[in-house]
């Protein structure tokens, strides 16, 4: 992608724990997404920043989950008393501003839950 | 719920021939659609998009058809090369804005040498 960058790559938690997940994107895009992907399986939607409005929670399966976007760049995604379902790649992404849906990945936070 | 989905979930190719991926979708409100790739251990990547005012859009070696009357999506790779392996997923913006996309669960295409 055009340097959305995720850390940690790979996480590996005990259920009950709280996991913290962080995307930097780089090029400084106003629009950020986080996508959930399970093993196997398409991507599903969980939340999406865009400047200053109010983000769109739609997407976040639960009251567990919850995710804060500081000073327009740095996002986290934070996860709460996490359970095994839990368990999959967490996607940040940013628009290509191309005014397409390009969007640009990182290359995920891959979250392990035993 | 309204939901996207596709045909084949595996497909092998010879090096060379070209390579069709398919995918329906059932939300008729959708105005937009796109093709991702995913290699292996990537995020996805924007391969081609189309809108729903066009039945046909090529690319560098790729075509994405569009039937809106049968709610079905294609992409043709041409050619194709063992860097296309990957999984490819098809998105539409049932959410009626280009950024929430309903994905679908993908196909995995394998070319072999």
């Amino acid at each position: 992608g055009a340097g959305v960058s995720q850390s940690p790559s790979n996480k590996v938690t005990e259920k009950g724990k709280d996991v913290e997940l962080r995307c930097d994107p780089i090029s400084g895009h106003t629009a950020l997404y986080w996508y959930r992907q399970s093993l196997g399986q398409g991507l599903e939607f969980l939340i999406y920043f865009q400047g200053n409005s109010a983000p769109d929670k739609s997407g976040l399966p639960s009251d567990r989950f919850s995710a804060e976007r500081t000073g327009g760049s740095v996002s986290t995604l934070t996860i709460q008393r996490t359970q095994q379902e839990d368990s999959a790649v967490y996607l940040c992404a940013e628009e290509s501003g191309s005014g397409t849906g390009e969007l640009f990945f990182g290359e995920g936070s891959r979250l392990t839950v035993l | 719920g309204e939901s996207v989905g596709l045909h084949l979930p595996t497909l092998s190719v010879q090096e060379g021939d070209n390579s069709i991926i398919n995918c329906a979708y059932s939300n008729s409100a959708s105005d937009y659609f796109i093709w991702y790739k995913q290699e292996s251990g990537k995020g996805p990547q924007f391969i081609i998009d189309i809108r729903s005012n066009m039945d046909k859009r090529q690319g560098q070696r790729v075509t994405v058809l569009l039937n809106k009357t049968v709610k079905h999506l294609s992409l043709q790779i041409a050619a194709t090369q063992p860097g296309d392996s990957a999984v490819y997923f098809c998105a539409e913006n049932s959410g009626g804005s280009n950024y929430k996309l309903t994905f679908g669960k993908g196909t995995l295409l394998t070319v072999n040498p």
